[in-house]
């Protein structure tokens, strides 16, 4: 069945590092693939997005290319911030609904 | 402001207590949604509602029973829960019920900690 994978965190950085979560997927279809955050005692909102193949979601200064060829929609940035601590999940469309992954904490430091 | 409010945040009861969390949706949409997170487990679909009408059921265990009276609220009420059942329960909404050709944003609540005891 349809499903994602996600790296394992929990991932620590300081401050103007660089960030690569790394996100792969398993679908029958041809789905639209997402990145959520989720902050501290808040529910999950939308980071971005990619609805096929090469598409660029960004927001942020965050992004992520949809790789068809190697089923991967990996999240960067290219200087984090200590506001950018939080949980983040991959997730994919499915028939009704989305697939989450487990999520990767992210902690940056200053 | 997401527009997804959940009562209570905080839910502590006992094995045999009956309680509802409530979930309420300010943005017109169609389609909601209930989901259990755990702890490094990927988020769990628990219900789908489309339109006031049940589409999805996860093989939810019966202690668990949705409701869903119009499509700006949702409920689920609880009784008779296993220790195991303790988690964040999360309230979602999409203006319409999502499909791979269909990408709506799911905009989510805050979440209703739960604790059996």
């Amino acid at each position: 069945g349809d499903s994602v994978t996600q790296m394992e965190g929990p991932v620590t950085l300081s401050e103007e590092a660089f960030l690569t979560i790394n996100c792969t997927y398993t679908a029958t279809g041809y789905p639209s693939l997402f990145w959520y955050v989720q902050y501290p005692g808040e529910g999950l909102q939308l980071l971005l997005k990619a609805t096929k193949a090469d598409d660029k979601g960004s927001n942020k200064g965050f992004e992520a290319t949809y790789r068809k060829e190697t089923t991967s929609f990996h999240l960067e940035k290219g200087s984090v911030q200590v506001s950018d601590s939080a949980v983040y999940f991959c997730a994919l469309t499915g028939a009704n609904n989305l697939f989450f992954g487990t999520g990767t904490r992210l902690t940056v430091i200053p | 402001e997401t527009g997804v409010t959940q009562t209570p945040r905080h839910l502590v009861m006992g094995m045999t207590n009956k309680k509802s969390l409530k979930c309420e949706q300010h943005l017109g949409h169609n389609a909601m949604y209930w989901y259990k997170q755990s702890a490094k487990k990927p988020l769990e679909l628990m219900f789908v509602y489309n339109f006031k009408e049940q589409t999805e059921n996860n093989s939810v265990p019966s202690r668990f029973s949705p409701e869903c009276p119009n499509s700006s609220h949702l409920f689920l009420h609880l009784h008779t829960l296993q220790p195991e059942d303790s988690a964040l329960y999360l309230c979602a909404s999409s203006q319409d019920l999502i499909r791979e050709r269909a990408p709506y944003e799911q905009y989510f609540g805050p979440g209703t900690r739960l604790t059996v005891t």
